[in-house]
């Protein structure tokens, strides 16, 4: 089928902590995963991505893990701050190849990471 | 920002009633796709257009249906609005290719009662 699964709903951390979100995805042959954040009332925000042939990014404060034999993919935030508090989602790109001739994009639910002061 | 918008913000419409949003693609992309987002759940892909021509749907009905103009902007146009209709409608764009980033817009948030 297809479906991005996020295994908690909610997170909540203390400011400061670092933060691990994680996500497992369905397809095998998904080629390109991307996190995205949404904050209420807003549409999703690019935050960072991860081609196939790699199993760790980093950008500012944050780490994308790959392990595709298991198909999971977990977002670290480092020194989780008031402002990281929104909804997660990851999502998996299905080659052209895959899924009828375009590129598609399957997200999952989401995690909320609630950060307290 | 992301470049890419979309209008209106909010809209209500009755049941029955049909509906037109509006999206602007980010500069340099030529690709939009639009995704509905019910409460608490994730985007679910509605379809894609690509250089004037719908190039991939999910599992939509035809009532949902779009348009792509040569400066790749879009239009979603939703039919027969029915109450599970109400929802987020998000649109992306992002440049033809075989990995390439989709970028939102903030949304238009659909009631409808």
């Amino acid at each position: 089928g297809e479906s991005v699964g996020l295994h908690l709903p909610t997170l909540s951390v203390q400011e400061g902590d670092n933060s691990i979100i994680n996500c497992a995805y369905s397809n095998s042959a998904s080629d390109y995963f991307i996190w995205y954040k949404q904050e209420s009332g807003k549409g999703p925000q690019f935050i960072i991505d991860i081609r196939s042939n790699m199993d760790k990014r980093q950008g500012q404060r944050v780490t994308v893990l790959l392990n595709k034999t298991v198909k999971h993919l977990s977002l670290q935030i480092a020194a989780t701050q008031p402002g990281d508090s929104a909804v997660y989602f990851c999502a998996e790109n299905l080659p052209s190849g895959f899924s009828g001739g375009y590129n598609k994009l399957i997200f999952g639910a989401g995690t909320r990471l609630a950060v307290h002061p | 920002e992301t470049g890419v918008t979309q209008s209106p913000t909010h809209l209500i419409k009755t049941r029955g009633q049909q509906v037109t949003l509006r999206c602007s693609s980010q500069s340099g992309h030529n690709t939009v796709s639009w995704y509905q987002q019910a409460l608490g759940q994730g985007p679910q892909f509605i379809f894609q257009y690509y250089r004037e021509e719908e190039n991939g749907r999910g599992n939509f009905p035809p009532r949902f249906s779009g348009l792509q103009f040569p400066n790749y902007s879009s239009e979603l146009n939703v039919n027969a609005l029915e109450l599970d209709d109400s929802a987020l409608y998000l649109c992306a764009s992002s440049q033809q290719g075989t990995q390439e980033t989709q970028y939102f817009g903030p949304g238009t948030r659909l009631l409808v009662l």
